[in-house]
This record gives C-alpha cells, structure tokens and sequence, in this order.
C-alpha cells in the first residue's frame, strides 16, 4: 500500500497562474484534509472532507478549492496563485471524521514569485 | 495564546543523551497525536493517545489529562532522530473534531 500520495513534490508559479495539487489515498478512508506548513507556524488546515461527497472550509480557506473526486482523491486548487501562498502543502486522511489518528502524505513545496 | 504549546522550540543534544519534549493544551480533547517530521520530509505518526503512557523502541509518550499536558521521551537519542517533533491535538466532537497543532521542537542530536 501507498498510503497517501501526493503531486507533485516540487512546483514554481508565477503570481496569477493556476494550479491544482492532487491526492491520493489507497487504506478506504473517508476523510481527507488539506494542510499547509509554515514557518514558525503550525499546521493549519485549509479544506476538509468528512465523507465523500462533502468539502467543508477550514480555518484558512481563501484562495483555494477542493474537489473530492471520489473516495480516493481529493485535490487543491489554486485559482490564481499569490506569494502568500507560498508554502509546504500537506494532504491527510483519516477513517472516520471522528478518527484522532491522521496519516500524512509527502507534502509538496510550492513557491509563488 | 496558541490552544497548543510545546517546549522547547530547539534542543540540541549529544548522542546517548535522554531527551524530553513538553506539550501543554488549553482545549478538552480526545486524543494526542505526536508526530515526527524529518527535514524536507513527510509527516509520521508515533503515537496516539489518550490516556496513561506508551512506549514504541527508545520511545515513550506520556499524557497527563487533568493537568492537560504530555511529554516525548526519546531513550539513548542517536542522530537519526534528529527532526521536528510536532504534538497535535483533537478536541471533542462536533466543530472542534479537528486536529489541532503545536509548532514543533527541533531536535538535533549530535554525534
């Protein structure tokens, strides 16, 4: 099993540009989540989907959207890329939305000039 | 004040040193996860907990609900275990069945 994938790794946009970060998760678990990394800063989360067929705002939402394109995947999308949102972007899921234990994919680094 | 508080942020230790990661909360949880982070690398998870204490090798979880507070304990540090250690935790129910996370401790462990 793969757990949770995630692409890409690596990626460099220009203000303005467009971009969707995919994932993906092979142990059938219903809940997926979006988070971002920064420095000196925890974890935040962006997006979540408690169960396929649902997407709910997290607490830093703005700039982005989701898709859960069925239980397996649940993608990122930036529709016009700021510096802000330069970042390191995690994807997790977990079993159940009332699951405690999340498991984490590789993350991707993204870099907005 | 963030819900979520660990200390140190950095602790630099010499191999075979006995290591201690702090976490205090301010919110009822669940459950505590305590997560490792290698640099430039993904997110593992080493223990969930509720109550009490666990123990996986050289380490060792502790949690201590009335005083909302857990510890990392790493045994006979090596400089493999060299990451940042991230605690995070999940409230009760409802809007508040989220992950909530600490900033990290950066732990270098050297040889």
């Amino acid at each position: 099993n793969a757990g949770v994938t995630q692409t890409p790794k690596f990626q460099v946009l220009k203000t303005g540009q467009s971009m969707t970060l995919q994932c993906a998760q092979d142990m059938n678990h219903n809940s997926m989540y979006w988070y971002r990394q920064d420095p000196g800063m925890g974890l935040r989360l962006i997006y979540y989907s408690a169960s396929e067929g649902t997407t709910d705002k997290g607490e830093v939402p703005n700039g982005y959207n989701v898709s859960r394109l069925n239980k397996r995947e649940f993608s990122l999308r930036l529709e016009s890329a700021a510096p802000s949102q330069t970042s390191v972007y995690f994807c997790a899921s977990s079993e159940l939305w009332t699951s405690a234990e999340q498991y984490f994919g590789p993350g991707t680094r993204l870099t907005v000039t | 004040k963030n819900e979520v508080e660990q200390s140190p942020q950095n602790l630099t230790a010499q191999e075979g040193e006995f290591i201690t990661i702090n976490c205090s909360y301010s919110v009822g949880i669940s459950a505590l996860h305590w997560l490792q982070q290698h640099p430039g690398g993904g997110i593992v998870s080493l223990f969930m907990l509720s109550s009490g204490k666990k123990k996986h090798g050289r380490l060792i979880a502790t949690i201590n609900i009335q005083e909302k507070h857990s510890s990392l304990h790493i045994t006979a540090s090596h400089p493999r275990d060299s990451a940042v250690y991230i605690c995070a935790v999940k409230g009760r129910g409802g809007a508040t069945n989220k992950l909530i996370f600490g900033t990290g401790t950066l732990l270098a462990v050297q040889p």
